[in-house]
């Protein structure tokens, strides 16, 4: 089946250790994109790619890394520079940056112990 | 950044009674969408809509793109028990922004 697979679903980790978050997609969509969501607010953008070997900064990329080496995937990185870091981490994709309709996968839920 | 503000935050509501919840903005957008999430799952689109004034239905969902493209609402008629789950309204211009969600809590 099509769509959008993100790993893991939980993941804890140590104060000052880096994480990477795995999303793969196998609906051939151009962008992809990750979201951070904390209780009570909305989706915020981390990052997003128009395209293989591109991406650009959204709205609160400070501490956080990407790299877009394959069409399918997406992995964020959470750095220890990442101040706040537990929280539950959304990738989604879409045909393309305009066209709106988001794919999201199941989320990852990150606990910096 | 565009800001959207959606209420209600929250409502608890008994089987087969009818929701209304709305988002509104200080800028316009092109396209409204509205997802509903469940616990610990991503978001699932509903319903997109890509003209103001238009009016859109899924089943027992009604959305509408307001006229003035700074507001959209959603309805749920005869609510059952797994429309529980926090509903998420979004506008798109130039990138996607999303509101705080509106959490529905539906009662046998």
């Amino acid at each position: 089946d099509g769509g959008i697979t993100q790993s893991p679903k939980y993941l804890f980790r140590k104060e000052g250790q880096n994480v990477t978050l795995s999303c793969e997609q196998n609906l051939n969509h151009d962008a992809m994109y990750w979201y951070r969501q904390d209780p009570g607010q909305g989706l915020r953008l981390i990052y997003y790619s128009q395209i293989v070997n591109d991406f650009q900064k959204g709205d609160i990329a400070e501490g956080y890394s990407v790299s877009r080496e394959k069409k399918e995937s997406f992995p964020l990185t959470v750095t220890s520079a990442q101040k706040n870091p537990t929280a539950f981490y959304l990738c989604a994709s879409s045909m393309s940056v305009n066209t709106g309709e988001l794919f999201f996968g199941e989320g990852s839920r990150l606990t910096v112990l | 950044g565009q800001q959207l503000n959606q209420s209600p935050q929250s409502m608890f509501i008994q089987e087969g009674e009818d929701v209304s919840m709305n988002c509104t903005s200080s800028s316009i957008f092109n396209t409204w969408l509205w997802y509903k999430q469940d616990p610990g799952e991503g978001p699932v689109l509903l319903i997109a809509l890509y003209k103001a004034g238009e009016l859109t239905s899924n089943g027992r969902l009604t959305a509408q793109f307001g006229i003035t493209r700074k507001d959209s609402f959603l309805n749920i008629s005869a609510s059952i028990p797994s429309d529980v789950g926090i509903y998420f309204c979004a506008g798109q211009t130039f990138d996607m922004r999303f509101g705080a969600g509106t959490r529905l809590t539906v009662k046998p």
